[in-house]
């Protein structure tokens, strides 16, 4: 068990490019979550997938913020048209679904984006 | 929706000492988990407690220990003998299952910073 692993560690950009960031969660869970954090703050909910399917988009997911998980395993969230406001930590996790509300979530060690 | 309040922007500790952080929820759910991670400056978000909102006893792991008030709706972390490597940002999160969906989301709080002092 490596544990999640996210991709790439830090990006800077320009405003107005598109970037895309990689996660890989521990292998046998199920469930997949991205996570905003800026600094300072708590984390703040993006969206989640349960396998494949995305189950849940928070309303600060804007249409310029896709998010995939293709086959269930690794994903990829893709900003387009970065903003400057854009700049935080994004963090990845993942659980294994118990069905409950018991739900540990662990978290890969995020990727910094900076927008210029 | 679901709202997690810490009202402690930072703390400072003597090492050895316990030290309380505290965290108040509000949710309309019955079925709830609470959750405290520990944020060190590397950045990596480590889980340390989990308490569930039918659990009756208090969560307890190592020096880690849960002051749960299901009235109050608190769930206050305590550290006891606290160490130097226990400096680092706190969050509190809460797991809820809103509207009758599954149990995804964490929701969190805006942290407290906790400096150890030798």
């Amino acid at each position: 068990d490596t544990g999640v692993s996210q991709n790439p560690r830090h990006k800077i950009t320009k405003r107005g490019q598109n970037v895309t960031f990689r996660c890989d969660p521990i292998s046998e869970h199920n469930r997949l979550y991205w996570y905003r954090q800026t600094l300072g703050q708590g984390p703040e909910f993006l969206t989640y997938f349960q396998n494949e399917a995305q189950l849940e988009k928070s309303r600060l997911l804007s249409d310029r913020f896709s998010a995939e998980r293709p086959k269930g395993s690794f994903s990829t969230l893709e900003i387009q048209r970065t903003e400057q406001g854009d700049s935080a930590m994004y963090l990845c996790a993942s659980s294994l679904d118990s069905g409950g509300v018991y739900n540990e979530q662990f978290f890969g060690p995020g990727t910094r984006l900076t927008v210029l | 929706a679901q709202k997690i309040t810490q009202t402690q922007p930072g703390m400072f500790v003597q090492e050895k000492e316990a030290v309380t952080l505290d965290c108040t929820y509000d949710t309309s759910d019955q079925s709830y988990g609470l959750f405290w991670y520990k944020q060190p400056s590397s950045g990596e978000m480590i889980f340390l407690i989990y308490q569930g909102s039918y659990d009756e006893q208090n969560a307890t792991e190592g020096r880690y220990s849960l002051n749960f008030q299901k009235a109050r709706k608190s769930a206050n972390l305590v550290i006891s003998a606290s160490q130097l490597g226990d400096s680092a940002m706190y969050f509190c999160a809460m797991s809820a299952n809103a509207g009758g969906t599954s149990y995804g989301k964490l929701t969190f709080g805006q942290g407290t910073i906790l400096t150890v002092h030798p």
